[in-house]
């Protein structure tokens, strides 16, 4: 149980195109939503905090005009990069929690791999 | 403001040899410790956590940490390692809850771990 999907694995764009980013719970319902950032050979850096219904929570630095995150439903968050230029190139990795015994515990996606060329 | 910090960049371990990874954490309150690892280009799966009780926490994969409050140590110990963990270790803090709601991890800078034969 507790498993979180993200789509696509992997994605390569054109500098100046939108990228969209599914993230899924599968078999629960995700009260909370947050994204995460890793390059290469580096740590994770939480950007963005969302509840569904909710507009999301940037962490300082984070453009959230560049960034656009969507929590429509309990089980559904998005990561639109927009005008993704070779700078926002890197691995983006979803993570969620929910109700019950699952909020003492937040469940990572596979991530996805994003490169602009 | 809450920071993990894991000392070594990098280990290298003989297979069937023991294994000690060292996290210390700064954090305001009783933290929420947590241990993953990541394969190159996956996802994080969490090994273990701890939240409150026995300060010696038992995970997956033959995987144990002890949380020290008064070192703010929190180091994964292994008694024998295998060629498969071989990988990427994070230890993570987080407050899981804040008045706001759910709250994303602060992640270390990682453990790259690597397995001699």
């Amino acid at each position: 149980g507790a498993v979180v999907s993200q789509h696509p694995s992997r994605v390569i764009c054109k500098s100046g195109t939108s990228v969209k980013i599914e993230c899924r719970s599968l078999d629960f319902q995700a009260t909370t939503m947050f994204w995460y950032r890793q390059f290469p050979k580096q740590s994770l850096m939480l950007m963005a905090t969302s509840n569904e219904g909710s507009k999301a929570t940037y962490e300082q630095g984070v453009e959230k005009d560049k960034f656009l995150i969507n929590h429509a439903s309990l089980t559904l968050s998005t990561l639109t990069v927009t005008s993704a230029h070779p700078e926002d190139s890197s691995f983006y990795i979803c993570s969620a929690t929910g109700g019950g015994a699952l909020i003492y515990e937040q469940f990572f996606g596979p991530g996805t791999r994003l490169t602009v060329l | 403001a809450q920071s993990v910090t894991q000392p070594d960049i990098h280990i290298t371990v003989s297979e069937g040899a023991s294994l000690e990874l060292r996290c210390n954490y700064s954090y305001g309150a009783t933290p929420y410790l947590f241990w993953y690892v990541q394969s190159p280009g996956q996802g994080l799966q969490l090994l273990l956590k701890y939240f409150s009780g026995d300060t010696l926490v038992q995970g997956i994969k033959g995987f144990e940490a002890e949380f020290k409050r008064s070192q703010s140590s929190f180091n994964l110990r292994k008694p024998s390692v295998h060629w498969s963990d071989a990988a990427e270790y994070f230890c993570a803090v987080g407050p899981l809850y804040s008045g706001g709601g759910a709250d994303g991890l602060t992640f270390g800078k990682g453990t790259h771990l690597i397995i001699q034969p």
